[in-house]
């Protein structure tokens, strides 16, 4: 069975630092990543997704992620976070056979001043 | 275009009480999808329509929860009687063809927040 794993629950990064956020998968074929962001109120945004081609894709709102198939990871970059960054991101998981995504727990993000 | 579109956004009720929430997906999208967040725990998903009929319901959790999507284009969840442990987040998510969560990525709806009492 497919899983993900997010280990941060919580992450807080001063306005203007990098960012880099976890995400392991398990999954026996060519997983299909993605990462969402919900800011309060809000539904999960499609930030970017791998399925296939370059291992780095880029995404909106200036984040990136890189796929590293040896460690079975999709971390999520930003070089410098802005404080409407503060929301709480989920790695998620699916297959070309199925349609459904298996997600991680989520880490939400905080930023400071 | 407008978005996928959840009512209502919260919702309290007591255990023992029947809730339904509704989702109108995007207009034109075949599939539709519902998941339930529990707090502290992952994104869950419950079950997947195409059109009107239920292409996956695995995820559903017991016989409690009863979804339909009469005539392909909106869908209802309800939960009767609900139980404490049913307090979570709701999510509806729409896509024009199953691959597409592949290409686009589903349009998610902002949720229900049901909370049971």
């Amino acid at each position: 069975a497919q899983s993900v794993t997010q280990p941060d629950i919580h992450i807080t990064v001063s306005e203007g630092a990098s960012l880099e956020l976890r995400c392991n998968y398990s999954y026996g074929a060519t997983p299909y990543l993605f990462w969402y962001v919900q800011s309060p109120g809000q539904g999960l945004q499609l930030l970017l997704k791998y399925f296939s081609g370059d291992t780095l894709v880029q995404g909106i709102k200036g984040f990136e992620a890189e796929f590293k198939r040896s460690q079975s990871s999709f971390n999520l970059r930003k070089p410098s976070v802005h404080w409407s960054d503060a929301a709480e991101y989920f790695c998620a998981v699916g297959s070309s056979g199925y349609s459904t995504l298996t997600f991680g727990k989520g880490t939400m993000l905080l930023v400071s001043p | 275009e407008a978005g996928v579109t959840q009512f209502p956004s919260h919702s309290v009720i007591e255990k023992g009480q029947t809730v339904t929430l509704r989702c109108d997906p995007i207009s034109g999208h075949d599939n539709l999808y519902w998941y339930r967040r529990v707090m502290g725990k992952e994104i869950k998903f419950l079950l997947h329509f195409v059109k009107e009929s239920k292409q996956d319901e695995s995820g559903m959790p017991n016989n409690r929860f009863l979804a339909e999507r009469t005539g392909g284009t909106y869908s209802t969840l309800k939960v009767q009687p609900a139980e404490l442990e049913d307090s979570g987040v709701y999510f509806c998510a729409s896509s024009q063809d199953w691959r597409d969560r592949g290409i686009y990525g589903y349009t998610f709806g902002s949720g229900t927040r049901l909370t049971v009492v």
